[in-house]
């Protein structure tokens, strides 16, 4: 099973990134988000499509429909900048299965 | 709090072993399936292998073959990953990871927490 993320996305302060993760009725299954940033361990921001963490701040928003779940980062700041990656469980080949991630960078 | 801590990590020459370790604190252990995920230099993240709370049901990525294998010891609130016949593109950073419920596989299944990571370089 294929998750297909754009490689990158740039987004000014105080603006929305809108970070998409391509799958074939991935609206199907449960999608969960990590963030990732160097020298750091990695960290859940979002599970089962849209629910929050604790911890992670409301701007973190997502969503799961069809062939596309999204994370929403709303009002996005200069501590946002990160990889961001998607996963899904893959039932066919009993494997989890990862996005290629998203670099967001914040302008 | 929930904190994993990796260890073992190294260069090691190909066609050689290794074996990493976690140690888990601030959770019981015992409840919940572990995982080692890897992320490749420049890349994105691989799941590796998975184990249930009590060691019932193991699974690994294709690409493991039976190369790896995955343990746990629950009176020592460790999880471990042995790798043998390491080759090149098996270096990566490893990082243990926490399952949100007792098992490693199905639908949902998320990756909770997460340690640092611990560095496998292969390479003669």
């Amino acid at each position: 099973y294929v998750l297909t993320q754009p490689p990158s996305l740039s987004v000014a302060p105080g603006e929305t990134a809108i970070i998409p993760c391509g799958g074939e009725d991935i609206g199907s299954r449960s999608v969960h988000w990590y963030q990732l940033k160097p020298g750091q361990a990695p960290v859940l921001v979002m599970y089962y499509d849209s629910d929050r963490p604790s911890g992670i701040p409301e701007r973190f928003s997502g969503s799961n429909s069809a062939d596309t779940a999204t994370l929403t980062i709303s009002r996005v700041e200069a501590g946002d900048e990160a990889d961001y990656v998607c996963h899904v469980w893959d039932t066919g080949f009993a494997q989890h299965v990862f996005g290629s991630g998203t670099k967001v960078n914040v302008l | 709090e929930v904190q994993l801590v990796e260890s073992g990590g190294g260069l090691v020459q190909p066609g050689r072993s290794l074996r990493v370790s976690c140690t888990g604190s601030g959770f019981d252990f015992e409840n919940y399936g572990m995982h080692w995920v890897r992320r490749l230099p420049g890349k994105g993240l691989q799941w590796v292998s998975g184990i249930s709370w009590d060691s019932g049901t193991v699974g690994y990525a294709d690409f493991v073959g039976d190369r790896f294998s995955i343990s746990r010891d629950n009176a020592k609130n460790s999880v471990f990953l042995q790798m043998d016949s390491l080759r090149p593109e098996d270096t990566a950073f490893y990082y243990c990871v926490k399952n949100s419920d007792s098992g490693w596989s199905g639908n949902p299944n998320w990756f909770d927490s997460w340690g640092q990571g611990t560095l496998v370089t292969v390479s003669s």
